[in-house]
């Protein structure tokens, strides 16, 4: 299973927008790029998911360069709410089921 | 629609017992996932069922065990606690075993406190 490689933590303002950059060097041609998020006491939560190029939807963007070796979460004009941990996950059909976390980034958005 | 159900959300066992957690899926769901989820580990696969059979399991010892039931439902087993069983057990549920289309949904949790 490819490893993913996050910054622990990271801090914002409430309104900014937010990029959360994921590395995943050794990503496989089949593989997907998908984020959770996390609240405390909960279980993740399914954001986005893309294979290359961009992605977006009602919550956030996902940007996929050429190589695929990296990926970016944008977060547009966040809110407290938005303080979480946020999970980047590289998997196939055939290891999906068998979802890898790694550390995750600790957003925390202050005022 | 409701979402993944998981029983009891809080649980307090002593070292040496067993406990049995409880999951329901979405409705027509049939994929339901283990994890548990430490300080110290993170979150940790533990096993997949889909259609009553396990299809995938994690690196867990023997005292760890599942079964899915005809309606989807699941529970997990955990004989002999130890006190590294302290954890949060989430279920996550899908579509069909290995699905990646909008992910997999988890419920909130069960908190095992082993003493």
């Amino acid at each position: 299973l490819a490893k993913t490689t996050q910054p622990i933590s990271m801090d914002s303002y409430e309104g900014q927008e937010v990029n959360i950059t994921c590395s995943h060097n050794n990503i496989a041609t089949n593989d997907y790029i998908t984020w959770y998020q996390q609240f405390p006491s909960q279980g993740p939560r399914f954001i986005i998911q893309g294979y290359k190029t961009k992605v977006t939807n009602e919550v956030a963007s996902l940007f996929i360069p050429a190589d695929r070796k990296s990926s970016t979460l944008s977060l547009p004009r966040v809110s407290l709410s938005d303080t979480a941990v946020y999970y980047c996950l590289v998997g196939n059909t055939g290891t999906a089921s068998k979802l890898t976390f790694g550390t995750g980034t600790r957003l925390q958005v202050t005022l | 629609k409701a979402g993944v159900t998981q029983t009891p959300r809080y649980l307090i066992k002593t070292r040496g017992q067993q406990v049995t957690l409880s999951c329901s899926p979405i409705s027509g769901h049939r994929s339901v996932s283990w994890y548990q989820q430490t300080p110290g580990q993170g979150l940790q696969f533990l096993f997949e069922y889909f259609s009553e059979t396990q299809r995938n399991k994690g690196n867990f010892p023997g005292r760890f065990s599942g079964r899915q039931f005809s309606n989807s439902r699941s529970e997990m087993n955990v004989s002999t606690l130890e006190l590294g069983d302290s954890a949060l057990y989430l279920c996550a549920s899908s579509f069909q075993w290995g699905n990646l289309d909008y992910g997999y949904t988890f419920g909130s949790g069960t908190r095992l406190t082993v003493v």
